[in-house]
């Protein structure tokens, strides 16, 4: 099966800096990457994803990498606001199958 | 997007009884997930609910503790059976709308005493 590593576990920035996580997968046969912003006592939200055969995808001030050869995809958020303050998943998709997540990273954006 | 609701939203329950959480999709879907999230934790996967065949359970689940129904394309149920404090979670039901996207219920929050 598949395995997600993801990095750091927490992440604290000043207002306006811009964040970035980092994750890895193990299976080169995923070929779906999602990115889910949790606020404390909400659901997950989908925020971008990116397939196998994109290498960058920008939302506005988020975007995501991917890099198939080394196995890791990233989420890049610029000019952080306090609202961007909650815990942020990253997963893979195996095979049109289930979902693998990474253990979150808990962004704190100090004003 | 799909838009998922689930019911209830929370509930504190007595040891040894159970609890069936309830999640409708408000558009058909294929396939549909559960979760447990214990607080302050990333998602654990329970089981995968195709319409029409059973409950495909991960590691660490079996279905006497864990029934679950897909009876059509919008509903699913997950039973938290013989329950015990060690169940004590948030569940999270999900569903695939187009292309790979993953949607999620508000989340149940069970707590056993």
């Amino acid at each position: 099966g598949e395995n997600v590593e993801q990095h750091p576990s927490t992440l604290s920035v000043q207002e306006g800096d811009s964040a970035v996580i980092k994750c890895t997968y193990s299976d080169s046969a995923s070929n779906y990457f999602p990115w889910y912003k949790q606020e404390l006592g909400k659901r997950p939200q989908l925020i971008i994803d990116i397939r196998s055969n994109v290498g960058e995808k920008k939302d506005q001030r988020i975007a995501v990498t991917l890099n198939k050869t080394a196995k890791h995809f990233s989420l890049h958020i610029t000019e952080t606001q306090p609202e961007d303050s909650a815990v942020y998943f990253c997963a893979a998709r195996y095979n049109f199958n289930k979902f693998y997540f990474g253990s979150g990273t808990k962004l704190n954006v100090k004003p | 997007s799909a838009v998922i609701s689930q019911k209830p939203s929370r509930d504190i329950c007595q040891r040894g009884t159970s609890l069936t959480i309830q999640c409708q999709v408000d558009s058909q879907v294929t396939m549909m997930f559960w979760y447990r999230q214990q607080p302050g934790q990333s998602l654990t996967l329970i089981a995968t609910a195709n319409q029409g065949s059973e409950a495909t359970y991960e590691s660490g689940f079996v279905i006497d503790k864990f029934p679950i129904s897909r009876p059509n394309l919008t509903f699913s149920t997950l039973t938290v059976s013989n329950m015990s404090p060690e169940d004590s979670s948030i569940y999270l039901c999900s569903a695939e709308a187009s292309y790979n996207e993953q949607f999620f219920g508000p989340g149940t929050r069970l707590t056993v005493l």
